[in-house]
């Protein structure tokens, strides 16, 4: 089955704590990326990787950090969470034709909070 | 700059037809897109239309796209128990490599 899938689903960590977000997708995509939703503001994007060992900044990438060694993972790493990392996060992805589209294929989600 | 905005919150009862409104102010976007979120899920594409159409018919579900006041609609036709959910609008703007999200129209259907 195609999936997108992120662990941990929910975590629950102090402030300063380093923390790691999996994301794995099994469709041989090119393009991955990380968003986080928060009441009223909608999704907005953290991180994208085009390709292995290609990653950019979005929107918010401030207190993230990724790495993409191989193609099929996409990790989100928290160095030093703190409290306004509280959020709901989505990693996605899709072959570099469809990121021109937009047409994402999203994880479930992974629901952090820091205490 | 990029601003997407949708009205929150949408009840209706079943049967019914749905409308769901979203604006956008970049007049750049080149594909507009109709997302569903439910409850504890990812989002799903639904649909997506491209920026030099102004209507798109799939099944249920009708996209129209208002260029000049930059604004898109989702209808659904004969709203289901099963079509309750966050329904996010998006952009995709010339250039960039990422999608531009409105804040989402949580849609309650009722029996």
């Amino acid at each position: 089955e195609a999936q997108v899938t992120q662990n941990p689903r929910y975590l629950i960590t102090v402030t300063g704590k380093k923390l790691t977000v999996t994301c794995s997708q099994n469709m041989n995509h090119e393009y991955m990326s990380w968003y986080r939703q928060d009441p009223g503001l909608g999704l907005r994007q953290i991180y994208y990787s085009m390709n292995v060992e290609v990653t950019d900044k979005g929107d918010v990438p401030e207190g993230y950090k990724v790495s993409r060694k191989e193609k099929r993972n996409f990790p989100l790493i928290l160095e030093s969470p703190s409290p306004n990392q509280t959020s709901l996060y989505f990693c996605a992805s899709t072959s570099v034709d469809r990121a021109n589209t937009g047409e994402l294929f999203f994880g479930e989600g992974s629901r952090l909070t820091v205490l | 700059g990029e601003d997407v905005e949708q009205s929150l919150f949408l009840s209706v009862r079943e049967g019914d037809s749905s409308v769901i409104n979203c604006t956008y102010t970049d007049s750049s976007s080149t594909y507009l897109y109709w997302y569903k979120q439910e409850p504890g899920a990812g989002l799903q594409l639904l649909t997506y239309i491209f920026s030099n159409m102004d209507m798109k018919q799939d099944q249920r579900l009708t996209v129209l796209l208002n260029k000049k006041d930059k604004h898109l609609s989702l209808r659904i036709a004969d709203t289901q128990t099963g079509d309750s959910a966050i329904y996010f609008c998006a952009e995709m703007v010339a250039g960039r490599r990422a999608l531009t999200f409105g804040s989402g129209t949580r849609l309650q259907v009722q029996p």
